[in-house]
């Protein structure tokens, strides 16, 4: 059973471009998270989805950031129009279901450097 | 809201020396608890967990007890190795009856070094 599977492991982006990310969960798993972390800094949650929902967005910012599960295909957080400050590692997590005492699996992460 | 705070590394031990890394957490109602461990070049890993208080989480000599007096989560280790170099994250879910759906909110990590 392959683990979660995140690409590209490494980006770069020129400021204004955008930025695909892609995570594939793990077999069996509905549930996605998505965590970003800062130089320096822990991870930060940005969404959780479910396919073809979105549940919380709470940690996304309001603007040039999305994120998508199809019902068939691998989750997707895109970043519009990047800039200097989105250079971060981007995790993914998956779980078979949500809930406060699920193990959540993560993957390698996307590292997305903006120059 | 919900916060985790790590001691502040890295930390650097020699092989076979005893491993603390503090966690203290700031949280509404009882979270669960979790540590996840980090290798160079890898995702991260759940490494133990504990739901209530008084639970003791432990995988690979590896051991952490939930206080919630004390509101802490420290991990201990009473002889490390030098595959134990990593970095170290605690982390907390909102606990039953939470609306996080298990949403994590992590600590800022802790780098260990074990030399031989």
């Amino acid at each position: 059973n392959a683990g979660v599977m995140q690409n590209p492991r490494h980006l770069v982006r020129r400021r204004g471009q955008e930025a695909r990310l892609r995570c594939s969960p793990m077999k069996g798993h509905s549930h996605v998270y998505w965590y970003r972390q800062l130089p320096e800094e822990g991870l930060k949650f940005m969404v959780y989805l479910q396919k073809e929902n979105i549940i919380d967005e709470s940690g996304m910012p309001k603007e040039r950031f999305s994120a998508e599960f199809p019902k068939e295909g691998p989750s997707i957080l895109r970043i519009q129009q990047v800039v200097r400050g989105d250079s971060a590692a981007y995790f993914c997590a998956s779980s078979p279901r949500g809930g406060w005492d699920t193990e959540a699996f993560f993957g390698q992460g996307t590292r997305l450097t903006v120059v | 809201g919900n916060s985790v705070t790590q001691m502040e590394g890295p930390v650097t031990l020699s092989e076979e020396a005893f491993l603390t890394i503090n966690c203290t957490y700031t949280a509404t109602g009882y979270p669960s608890l979790f540590w996840y461990v980090q290798y160079p070049g890898e995702g991260l890993q759940l490494l133990l967990k504990a739901t209530k208080a008084d639970d003791k989480g432990s995988n690979k000599g590896f051991e952490a007890t939930y206080r919630k007096e004390t509101t802490s989560f420290h991990l201990e280790k009473g002889s490390v190795q030098v595959s134990d170099s990593a970095v170290y994250f605690c982390a907390l879910s909102d606990g039953a009856g939470g609306t996080s759906y298990g949403k994590l909110t992590f600590g800022q990590g802790t780098i260990l070094t074990v030399h031989p």
